[in-house]
């Protein structure tokens, strides 16, 4: 059972370039997440979904974009990439019960460094 | 505007002590309380969840943690550290928004073990 993975572990950018950060989960969960985590502000909320064609804003979405086309798949994408976004991104999903009394399951991170 | 805070950015205790982290949280509803720990270059993993019962929760790895409405906190304690403790650790609320929910973290407490 893999549970939530993220591709690539590791990635290096120029100011300016796109890249999609990739996430699948194989837990049949609804709900997912992205997260930034940065040194001293703990996890930030970028994006999220309840189910397939269903996104929304966290707390520090701008310069992302996401889309959930499948319960399984759930990219985060850089649309041009800037040194402020430098960071450890974490995707994580659990299952929906009407109420936030799930635990998340988190993949292992992507860390992303903007030169 | 729900929060959750970790007073204690780094802690230090010796082999064989007692531990306890802090978290506070701000919610206007009955709280979904979570703590999570971290290891280096690793996801977030679960030790254990409070919603409702019984107000001390045990989890894996032999800690519990207290919920106290009173005092809008969820401590993490556990009796007797082990140098396989060290990690950070991270204290979540799952808040109910807008016909949805997302999930508040705080901003963690880095735990040293002195052998």
């Amino acid at each position: 059972n893999a549970g939530v993975t993220q591709t690539p572990k590791f990635q290096v950018l120029k100011t300016g370039q796109s890249m999609t950060l990739q996430c699948a989960q194989d837990m049949n969960h609804e709900y997912m997440s992205w997260y930034r985590q940065d040194p001293g502000m703990g996890l930030r909320l970028i994006h999220y979904s309840v189910g397939a064609g269903i996104t929304d804003q966290g707390e520090v979405p701008n310069g992302y974009n996401v889309s959930r086309s499948t319960t399984e798949d759930f990219p985060l994408r850089l649309l041009s990439a800037a040194p402020s976004q430098t960071s450890v991104y974490f995707c994580a999903s659990s299952y929906q019960t009407g109420a936030p009394n799930q635990p998340q399951h988190f993949g292992d991170g992507t860390r992303l460094s903007i030169l | 505007a729900q929060s959750v805070t970790q007073p204690d950015i780094h802690i230090t205790v010796s082999e064989g002590a007692s531990l306890e982290l802090r978290c506070n949280y701000s919610y206007g509803a009955t709280p979904y309380l979570f703590w999570y720990v971290q290891s280096p270059g690793q996801g977030l993993q679960l030790l254990l969840k409070y919603f409702s019962g019984d107000t001390l929760v045990q989890g894996i790895k032999g800690f519990e943690a207290e919920f106290k409405r009173s005092q809008s906190s969820f401590n993490l304690r556990k009796p007797s550290v082990h140098w396989s403790d060290a990690a950070e650790y991270f204290c979540a609320v799952g808040a109910t928004a807008s016909g949805t929910y997302k999930y508040i973290f705080g901003t963690g407490t880095r735990l040293k073990v002195l052998a």
